[in-house]
């Protein structure tokens, strides 16, 4: 199975400012990566998919990166609204989540 | 608008089993593959398995098998989810989300709200 391991675990910014989260895969996912956001109550919603490519209606303001083992999502400039728990998920022939990162606020 | 509904919230008490609902609408039910999903309190998102809707074959993941059986019944647009021999540490909320290209492992466009699960006694 493969593993992915996030970090950091929490981050720390403020709005305005821009985050970089990290996502690593034990062995290549080629670009099978996705992203999600999700908010207290709320179920995941899908940000970035195949490594780079924003889902519908996703602000510019995220963007993916990466491929094979080493992954990156950057927020440009943090919103109110961006504050939450972000996973990302390979689907490589299988599928696993990492263990999330939450973006909280500084 | 494509549409995730499930089953309300359940208390079960440890070593029962529970059978989760996800009706879809709005899309043909039959040219997507189904996942489920769950979250325990305060922790991360495990994937648990993926239905094919059209003709019924499943995969489960490996921490699942032997414990979780996947259905669906075409006439309704509806899949399950049953998980049996059920511990506290199932307490979770069991999220089904749709992959959202033809193909089985694809990433997830469609999320059902969520079923709250506890085994407690």
């Amino acid at each position: 199975e493969i593993v992915m391991t996030q970090s950091p675990a929490t981050l720390s910014v403020s709005p305005g400012e821009r985050a970089t989260l990290s996502c690593r895969a034990s062995q290549s996912v080629s670009n099978n990566l996705a992203w999600y956001q999700q908010k207290p109550g709320q179920a995941p919603r899908v940000l970035i998919y195949g490594a780079s490519t924003r889902a519908t209606g996703i602000p510019a303001r995220f963007s993916g990166s990466g491929s094979g083992t080493e992954f990156t999502l950057t927020i440009s400039s943090l919103q109110s609204e961006d504050f939450a728990v972000y996973y990302c998920q390979h689907y490589n022939n299988w599928l696993t989540f990492g263990g999330g990162t939450k973006v909280e606020i500084k | 608008q494509v549409q995730l509904v499930q089953s309300g919230a359940e208390v079960k008490k440890p070593g029962a089993s529970v059978k989760v609902s996800c009706k879809a609408s709005h899309y043909t039910f039959t040219a997507y593959y189904m996942h489920w999903v769950r979250q325990a309190p305060g922790q991360g998102l495990e994937w648990m398995g993926i239905i094919n809707p059209s003709s019924g074959s499943t995969n489960y993941a490996q921490k699942f098998q032997g414990r979780v059986t996947m259905t669906r019944d075409t006439s309704t647009s509806t899949v399950y989810m049953e998980l049996i021999s059920l511990r506290s540490e199932d307490t979770a909320v069991y999220y089904c989300a749709r992959a959202q290209s033809g193909y089985d492992y694809s990433p997830f466009d469609y999320w059902g709200q969520g079923t709250l699960v506890t085994a407690s006694s």
